[in-house]
């Protein structure tokens, strides 16, 4: 079964800081989809960002990066000049492709921008 | 461009009763995913619906049942209600079945059982 593990449970940085987040997961499968979530205070998740297993180019959307090593199983989330609203609970998650796969959660880092 | 909905915010039952969690996905999905996030912890899937029909479940007892509706909202039930239903019900539509689709949360029903 594949598991997906969140190290750190809570971290603080200052705001225009780099932070990275760390995630590790396990799975015996070849292709498949991580993702990382971003659930601020008022509880709506929104995917941040998404990395295809087989593509070999780490994902970028702005300031939000991942470093994507897939023979360690792990995909990290660099936030770079981090910003009071990057405050939030921040998700790693797996997903499979088989039809019957479903998306598996990490337990999440709460994440504190400080001004 | 509507965004996904779901009624009511909060809620508060007492233990044994039956509890209906409602969401309307976005305007043009067709897949609802629900998902159960109790304090502290991440999501964890309950069901999926895919056009009316339950397309996988989680680990969850047979008590969880959904439906889907021809407009593609959708219910979560919940009968005999346990203390540790107490959690944050998290529903996400998507525009098909692909692993890659991404998917759309609305902002949760928080229930509590007493």
């Amino acid at each position: 079964a594949q598991t997906v593990t969140q190290s750190q449970p809570e971290m603080s940085v200052q705001e225009a800081e780099t932070v990275t987040l760390s995630c590790t997961y396990d799975t015996s499968e070849s292709n498949y989809y991580l993702f990382w979530y971003k659930q601020p205070p008022s509880r709506q998740m929104i995917l941040v960002i998404r990395q295809e297993a087989y593509k070999q180019q780490n994902a970028t959307e702005n300031r939000f990066s991942v470093n994507f090593q897939k023979a360690a199983k792990s995909f990290s989330l660099k936030i770079s000049d981090s910003q009071l609203g990057d405050t939030a609970m921040y998700f790693c998650a797996f997903m499979g492709l088989n039809r019957d796969d479903k998306i598996i959660f990490g337990k999440g880092t709460r994440l504190h921008i400080l001004p | 461009e509507t965004g996904v909905t779901q009624s009511p915010t909060h809620l508060i039952k007492t233990r044994g009763q039956q509890v209906t969690l409602r969401c309307s996905s976005q305007s043009g999905h067709n897949t609802v995913s629900w998902y159960q996030q109790a304090l502290g912890q991440g999501p964890q899937f309950i069901f999926q619906y895919y056009r009316e029909e339950e397309n996988g479940r989680g680990n969850f007892p047979p008590r969880f049942s959904g439906l889907q509706f021809p407009n593609y909202s959708s219910e979560l039930n919940v009968n005999a209600l346990e203390l540790d239903d107490s959690a944050l019900y998290l529903c996400a539509s998507s525009s098909g079945l692909a692993g890659g689709d991404e998917q759309f949360f609305g902002p949760g029903t928080r229930l509590t059982v007493l």
